[in-house]
Formats: C-alpha cells, sequence, structure tokens
C-alpha cells in the first residue's frame, strides 16, 4: 500500500489559499519533497524539507512535522496557473539510506476556479 | 538549466513486441530514475541507477529491465510488452552530495501497449 498519502482532489478559488496535507510512515527519513504537475507535463521541483518548520517560497510554503509524519504545501493567491497536480514525496519504507530513493504519493488535483 | 530528454513521447506496440525507452540527462547527474505513472496510483520507481553499470530495483521491477552504459544514458528496456505496461513512463535524475538532491525529471514517454 502507499507509504504516502494525500487528499485526491481539492478545488478553491482565484485569490484564496489551498492547504494539501500529507502524512508518511517511515523509519529512513531524509527529507519530504513537494512537486508540481501540470496536465500533460513533467513534474518540478517545488520544495524540500527535512527540519520541522516552515519554509517560505514566495506564494508557495511548506511545512513539515518529523514528529508527526506530516507535511503541508501552501499555496496563497491562487491563480488559475496553479490548477495542477502536487505530489508529496518521501523516502521508501523500509529504506535507511533513502539518498535519491523517493516514493510518492498519489497527488492531489487542485482545480482553481474564476 | 538541467534538461533530460526522452527519446519518444509516445509509442504504440503489440503484445510481446521488445520496447526500448530511452532517457539522456546532460547535466552529469550520478542518479537516474525510471518511474511509472498510473491514475490513482501516483510514480511508482522501477528501477533506478547510482552509477555506471550500477542498477537497482525499485519497487515495482517485474517485467522490466535497464542499462547504464554510460553515465548520462539510461535505458529502460520491456523484453516482452503486456497490455498491463500501458503507463506513462518518466525518467528523472538527481545530483548526489550537497543539496536535497530533487528530482528533474523528463516530458515522459506514454506508451500503449494493444
Amino acid at each position: 500500500g502507499q507509504n504516502i498519502d494525500q487528499p485526491t482532489e481539492m478545488t478553491a478559488t482565484e485569490g484564496a489559499i489551498v492547504q494539501i496535507n500529507c502524512t508518511y510512515q517511515t523509519s529512513g527519513f531524509n527529507g519530504l519533497f513537494w512537486y508540481q504537475q501540470h496536465a500533460g507535463e513533467a513534474p518540478t521541483f517545488l520544495s524540500y524539507n527535512v527540519l520541522d518548520g516552515l519554509e517560505e517560497k514566495g506564494r508557495f510554503s511548506s511545512f513539515l512535522s518529523r514528529s508527526k509524519g506530516y507535511s503541508y504545501l501552501l499555496l496563497k493567491e491562487l491563480q488559475m496557473k496553479d490548477s495542477a497536480s502536487y505530489l508529496c514525496a518521501g523516502p521508501r519504507l523500509g529504506t535507511t539510506d533513502s539518498w535519491g530513493k523517493f516514493q510518492f504519493g498519489a497527488g492531489t488535483q487542485v482545480v482553481v476556479t474564476p | 538549466d538541467v534538461k533530460v530528454t526522452q527519446s519518444s513521447r509516445y509509442l504504440v506496440k503489440r503484445t510481446g513486441e521488445k520496447v526500448f525507452l530511452e532517457c539522456v540527462q546532460d547535466m552529469d547527474h550520478e542518479n537516474m530514475f525510471w518511474y511509472r505513472q498510473d491514475p490513482g496510483l501516483g510514480l511508482r520507481l522501477i528501477y533506478f541507477s547510482y552509477d555506471v553499470k550500477m542498477k537497482e530495483k525499485g519497487d515495482i521491477p517485474e517485467g522490466y529491465s535497464v542499462s547504464r552504459e554510460k553515465k548520462e544514458r539510461f535505458s529502460l528496456i520491456l523484453e516482452s510488452a503486456s497490455t498491463n505496461q500501458t503507463s506513462m513512463y518518466l525518467c528523472a535524475s538527481s545530483l548526489s552530495g550537497e543539496g536535497p538532491g530533487e528530482l528533474f525529471f523528463g516530458e515522459g514517454s506514454r506508451l500503449t501497449v494493444l
């Protein structure tokens, strides 16, 4: 089964804020990644968290709590171009040396409406 | 900018055919990966490689093999294609050492097996 869990779909209006949650179970934690994937395109890297807390990058922020196995991606001031799938990725279950060996969640489709 | 190039965007093959998917990256990355992406399942790791002539199985290696004869090139081989291998295949590369080791993806190869 999936080691990484995230919601399937979220809908929000232009200008709003959306928070995408991600939970994971792993004993070999080496960071939590978020990627964005527009329909028909390759995923692109958004953010990386290895320490607890919030990392802010413009309109996008990512939060990590290692003790809770929990992360979220926060998208502020939503724009139509933010309609995409957002993928949470962490270490594969059972790995202790997880460098590069990521496991992805199924992705959260964010739909931004006018 | 890192560029990961996959040889074919779309392929249609018949059951039992041998299929080669080629991937080339131009940034001297040590690590290369093959994923397949299916709706509702997300990205699943097929094989990865940390060095030339080195390969390791991912989560779903059955029915696939790989080849890495040169650092920049990582090939995925389907010895005898089956209909359940119809999918989007994504190649990725990453840098070892300093930094988070985020993945850089190619545009994907959509394979249909009839």
